[in-house]
């Protein structure tokens, strides 16, 4: 079972911030976080992963609290193409190849 | 580059009939990854192979479910007596040896419809 729990859908104006929450308040501490992303049709894509640091690449940042027990991805100029389901995940540090457990996600929705 | 592709894209089929699906990994990743989505539902891991070997098979859902990778590249999850509750997209997703970020790239998937 996934060991995060994350809103079912949200909505973002096109040209906002687009915060999306994830809590995992039983998340280890060899744990990192990541963040993949499926665009109806597609399958999923990566955005980026964290351990206790705050993050930051092209596509998004992550913000984790210091307590480690949610996190919050931002997209920070949401345009149309990012309407998609955000799956955030927990995974062992250092399981390169281990697979991953996907919960339902977030369904988010970027409106004109 | 060539991302890693998937064949069917779209599979129609009986009930009780056999099928196979094709997955071309990223040329060079060693460890190669199959799943299945249900409509709503996230992807959930099947099986897990390094090279050749399958690593965990711990998620195929029954012994009608089975998978090879004869030549450490190409895939092919096979599946035997397709029952209408088969009916999924099956993806297949690949990555390098050792990388510790885990970073794994999905295939488009193969939509698989049991009638």
């Amino acid at each position: 079972d996934a060991k995060t729990t994350q809103p079912t859908s949200m909505d973002c104006a096109e040209g906002r911030a687009a915060n999306l929450p994830c809590n995992h308040s039983t998340i280890s501490g060899n744990e990192y976080v990541y963040w993949y992303r499926q665009i109806h049709s597609q399958g999923p894509q990566y955005i980026i992963h964290g351990l206790k640091n705050n993050e930051t690449n092209e596509m998004a940042s992550l913000i984790i609290t210091e307590d480690r027990k949610s996190s919050t991805l931002i997209l920070p100029h949401a345009t149309l193409r990012d309407t998609a389901v955000y799956y955030c995940i927990v995974r062992v540090a250092g399981s390169g190849n281990t697979p991953l457990v996907f919960g339902k996600g977030t369904r988010l929705s970027v409106i004109a | 580059g060539a991302g890693v592709s998937q064949t069917p894209s779209n599979k129609v089929t009986e009930k009780g009939k056999y099928v196979e699906l094709r997955c071309d990994p990223i040329s060079g990743h060693t460890a190669l990854y199959w799943y299945r989505q249900s409509l709503g539902q996230g992807p959930e891991f099947l099986i897990y192979f390094q090279g050749t070997g399958a690593a965990d098979d711990s998620g195929l859902p029954n012994d009608r479910f089975f998978a090879v990778r004869p030549e450490g590249s190409v895939s092919t999850l096979k599946i035997q007596r397709t029952e209408r509750g088969d009916s999924a997209v099956y993806l297949c997703a690949s990555s390098p040896q050792g990388t510790g970020v885990g970073e794994q790239y999905f295939g488009p998937g193969t939509r698989l419809t049991v009638t």
